[in-house]
């Protein structure tokens, strides 16, 4: 089933620039939404997270936006650098689901120097 | 704290052989899930434990598939007899539910070849 539909599945972005993925969701009962970031060998781990009653979270060149009518949540990495090339992963929580965790298809971003 | 350990980091055996990886969830935590990435299915959730109980394996994808969970501290992930399909990475992560900021941490992950 796809509750979580994330894009672009690839992303291409030169040094300095922005780069934004989102992630659309069908299910209300989400009430976690973190983005997590993959290195090639590596595990994904947890990068920003946001919860519902927020429309917006900033922690350094990355920033989570939340339209929670609209059922999506972006990430925006500002100043991008050849060191964020990794793929990034949505992965909204169920709410009183044993914290499962949703995670979206992934996108592969590189950064040209 | 050394993070979720898990072993081997690579397997290769022939078709038909069993095969067993192991995880180690950082102490603590109390929930632990074993997931399989390829790049045609991406990141599928196989089971997961809270309290070394299983809650979901309706991820497992067939009878070839086991997972156990005898202690909070340990947790493996059997395949017999193993198929050339099964070749992915197998992660482990686990978490602590009621942890403020909640996340998963996931292991370093299992590369499996089935020749």
């Amino acid at each position: 089933q796809q509750q979580v539909k994330q894009s672009p599945q690839s992303l291409i972005v030169q040094k300095g620039g922005i780069s934004i993925i989102n992630c659309a969701y069908e299910n209300t009962a989400f009430d976690y939404f973190p983005w997590y970031q993959q290195f090639p060998g590596k595990g994904p781990a947890l990068l920003i997270a946001i919860r519902p009653d927020v429309s917006e979270k900033k922690e350094g060149r990355f920033t989570i936006s939340f339209n929670k009518s609209a059922k999506q949540f972006s990430l925006h990495i500002m100043d991008s650098q050849p060191g964020d090339s990794a793929t990034y992963f949505c992965a909204p929580r169920f709410r009183n689901a044993g914290n499962m965790l949703t995670f979206g298809g992934g996108t592969r971003l590189m950064v040209k120097p | 704290d050394a993070g979720v350990i898990q072993s081997p980091r690579h397997e290769v055996t022939e078709m038909g052989q069993e095969v067993t990886l192991r995880c180690k969830p950082i102490s603590g935590h109390n929930s632990l899930f074993w997931y399989r990435q390829t790049m045609m299915r991406g990141l599928e959730l196989l089971i997961y434990f809270n309290n070394n109980v299983p809650i979901d394996d309706s991820g497992m994808p067939e009878d070839r598939f086991s997972a156990k969970m005898p202690n909070a501290s340990f947790s493996t992930l059997k395949i017999q007899p193993s198929e050339p399909r099964d070749s992915a990475v197998y992660f482990c992560a686990s978490s602590l539910g009621s942890a403020q900021e909640f996340g998963y941490t996931f292991g370093s992950g299992t590369r499996l070849t089935v020749v």
